[in-house]
């Protein structure tokens, strides 16, 4: 069974400061990583996807992929409580045309 | 233009009944994915569809559910003898391969709730 773990939080930070937020998978084939927001009560939204190893870079938002350690992460620079919200790491299933989800951390800005 | 459509919104019904849920995916994508999300949970698969390829169900949890998807379009989750434990949000997601690469857009969800 292909994973993709990520800790559950809730992962509190002050507003301003850097969010890091991690993910870990287990298909050392896997070649597409995502990140998704999901706001309470909404539907999850994509907001990154990354492909090569090293970082990507959206905004006030960072992708990093380390694929020898099986490793994404997503930073968030300036943190605004409106980034308060779970965010889900899915990645790309090597073997089969699908996409696996991790179960979320959630992330707290406080003012 | 739209996106991916579910319906209904809500839905409660009495445990033992059936129920069907609906997704109509944004026009074109030849991906179709159900979720399942309980309150403060993370997303559980449960099957996918992709394309005229047989169906992926290896999340589905028991017998009792099943989807059917018509015309690579329009998807239908069936559950049959509801019980109190099948009462959550059911997402649905659509989208389309472009490389390696699938972003999926998600339905507002169904929220079903098991009396």
């Amino acid at each position: 069974q292909k994973e993709v773990e990520q800790n559950s939080g809730p992962l509190s930070v002050p507003e301003g400061a850097i969010a890091s937020l991690n993910c870990t998978y287990s298909d050392r084939g896997s070649q597409s990583f995502f990140w998704y927001r999901q706001y309470s009560g909404k539907s999850p939204e994509l907001i990154m996807s990354i492909y090569s190893n090293g970082d990507k870079e959206d905004g006030r938002f960072t992708a990093q992929l380390n694929k020898a350690s099986q490793y994404v992460s997503l930073l968030i620079r300036d943190s605004q409580p409106s980034d308060s919200a779970t965010y889900l790491c899915a990645v790309k299933d090597s073997s089969a045309s699908k996409i696996i989800f991790g179960s979320g951390t959630r992330l707290s800005i406080r003012p | 233009g739209a996106g991916v459509s579910q319906s209904p919104s809500n839905k409660v019904t009495e445990k033992g009944k059936d129920v069907e849920l609906r997704c109509d995916p944004i026009s074109g994508h030849t991906a179709l994915y159900w979720y399942r999300q309980s309150l403060g949970q993370g997303l559980e698969f449960l099957i996918y569809f992709q394309g005229n390829s047989a169906p992926d169900k290896s999340g589905l949890p028991s017998d009792r559910f099943s989807a059917e998807r018509t015309g690579g379009s329009v998807s239908t989750l069936t559950i049959q003898r509801t019980q109190q434990e099948d009462s959550a949000v059911y997402l649905c997601a659509s989208g389309e391969w472009t490389g390696d690469s699938q972003p999926q857009h998600f339905g507002d969800g169904t929220r079903l709730s098991i009396l």
